[in-house]
């Protein structure tokens, strides 16, 4: 099974400022790549995902991601956050589609 | 769009009442999944389904049981709740790209 790992539980950062959310998984196997977000009291919403092609993929709302094969590593970044940027983000690994697996959640809280 | 909807967003339950959470997908996607999410453990898998009457124990099955009748229907059973089962309980569906969550059912069992 995978691990998937966030190592940042908190992450505070100031309006306009640029942010790193790190998430690194276990196995090297073909995988695919997922970041979800959770605003309070609600469900997980896809943010972006990596199912093969462009190891750089993008979503709607400024963030990033790069998928790094040698480090087993997807970290979500954006170059300028906004309050309404605060949230719970997972990072969550699949092998075939069929099972995923979480990290256990960074914090992000923007600081007006 | 996928719509995953769950029968309750808040419920009170006491110890010791069976309790049933229904989770309905409109995308006919074959694999649905129950997690439970606390506070510092992220989401954690209870049980999956691949297919209707088709069930899998996920990483913590114990204390409860799922029905899969129908493909678009999902259900989780907590045959006699306890409070360590206070939580929040979250539905997906998926079909091989990712997974569509529904809105959670916060469960408090006094």
């Amino acid at each position: 099974a995978q691990s998937v790992t966030q190592l940042d539980s908190q992450v505070p950062v100031f309006e306009e400022a640029p942010v790193e959310l790190r998430c690194n998984y276990s196995s090297s196997v073909s995988v695919y790549l997922f970041w979800y977000v959770q605003y309070p009291n609600q469900g997980l919403q896809l943010l972006l995902k990596y199912l093969s092609g462009s190891t750089l993929v993008e979503s709607i709302n400024g963030f990033e991601a790069e998928f790094n094969k040698s480090q087993t590593s997807f970290h979500l970044r954006k170059p300028s956050v906004h309050i309404s940027d605060t949230a719970e983000y997972f990072c969550a690994v699949s092998e075939g589609g069929n099972q995923f697996y979480f990290g256990t959640g960074t914090s992000l809280t923007v600081i007006p | 769009d996928v719509k995953v909807t769950q029968s309750s967003r808040y419920l009170v339950k006491r110890t010791g009442e069976k309790v049933f959470l229904e989770c309905v997908q409109d995308m006919d996607h074959e694999n649905m999944f129950w997690y439970r999410q606390d506070p510092g453990l992220g989401l954690r898998l209870i049980y999956f389904s691949y297919d209707v009457k088709m069930k899998e124990k996920g990483d913590i099955p114990e204390g409860y049981s799922v029905s899969r009748e129908k493909k678009e229907r999902f259900s989780l059973i907590l045959e006699s709740a306890s409070t360590n089962q206070t939580s929040m309980y979250l539905c997906a569906s998926s079909f091989s790209r990712g997974q569509f969550f529904g809105p959670g059912t916060r469960l408090t069992v006094l």
